[in-house]
């Protein structure tokens, strides 16, 4: 059955550094692949979408990598703000474009 | 305004009871998708519909029922609520190209 793989775990980093979330997937083959992001208690907020033909995607501070090889996504924000804290979700679609969803990763940041 | 809202935000209901969760859209667009989202399990599709005339069960369809009221109002209801139905409810829409949706706030609704 398709998986989609977010690591669970938070991950805590200092104010200024970059961070790389990761998304991994098995039994899919996706034409695309979108990152979201989602504030305690609020709706998920679209970040970035990428192709199966695209390998990296930038938008001000995000870059999004998309390895079909690997069957892995990344998602960098560089000069992290605490600002960036929440919980970033990746999510694959392909044929209907019905996405779906990992279980996201939460980000903090500190300052 | 909101782009997609849902009502009510909160509510607090028995088991057994019928519930109504509304959601309507400002964005024009034709597809509309309820998910379900618990703590550990991400966010999970419980009914989409594609147009006015077109409704498609999702991943976890059980217990739930959908009426496409108009391109823009798309309900969820629970016929009778069970406590495991508590959770964090999303209406989402999206434009047919690129999929990417477009959430509402969230309907919190507890089962007691």
């Amino acid at each position: 059955s398709q998986k989609i793989e977010q690591n669970s775990e938070a991950l805590n980093i200092q104010e200024g550094k970059t961070a790389t979330l990761t998304c991994n997937y098995t039994n899919y083959s996706p034409a695309y692949l979108q990152w979201y992001r989602q504030d305690p208690g609020r709706g998920p907020v679209f970040l970035l979408l990428i192709r199966e033909n695209e390998k990296e995607k930038r938008k001000e501070r995000l870059k999004v990598t998309f390895d079909t090889t690997l069957k892995q996504s990344l998602f960098h924000i560089t000069a992290s703000q605490p600002a960036d804290s929440a919980t970033y979700l990746c999510a694959l679609a392909r044929g209907s474009y019905i996405p779906t969803f990992g279980r996201g990763t939460s980000l903090i940041v500190h300052p | 305004d909101a782009d997609v809202t849902q009502t009510p935000r909160n509510r607090i209901t028995k088991t057994g009871k019928r519930i109504m969760l509304e959601c309507s859209q400002t964005k024009g667009h034709d597809r509309m998708y309820w998910y379900r989202q618990d703590p550990g399990l991400g966010l999970r599709l419980i009914y989409y519909s594609f147009d006015v005339k077109d409704i498609n069960k999702g991943e976890i369809s059980d217990g739930y029922s959908v009426s496409r009221q108009a391109q823009a109002k798309f309900s969820l209801s629970l016929e009778s609520a069970i406590p495991n139905q508590t959770a964090l409810y999303f209406c989402a829409t999206s434009g047919q190209i690129t999929g990417e949706l477009f959430f509402g706030e969230g309907s919190r609704l507890t089962v007691l």
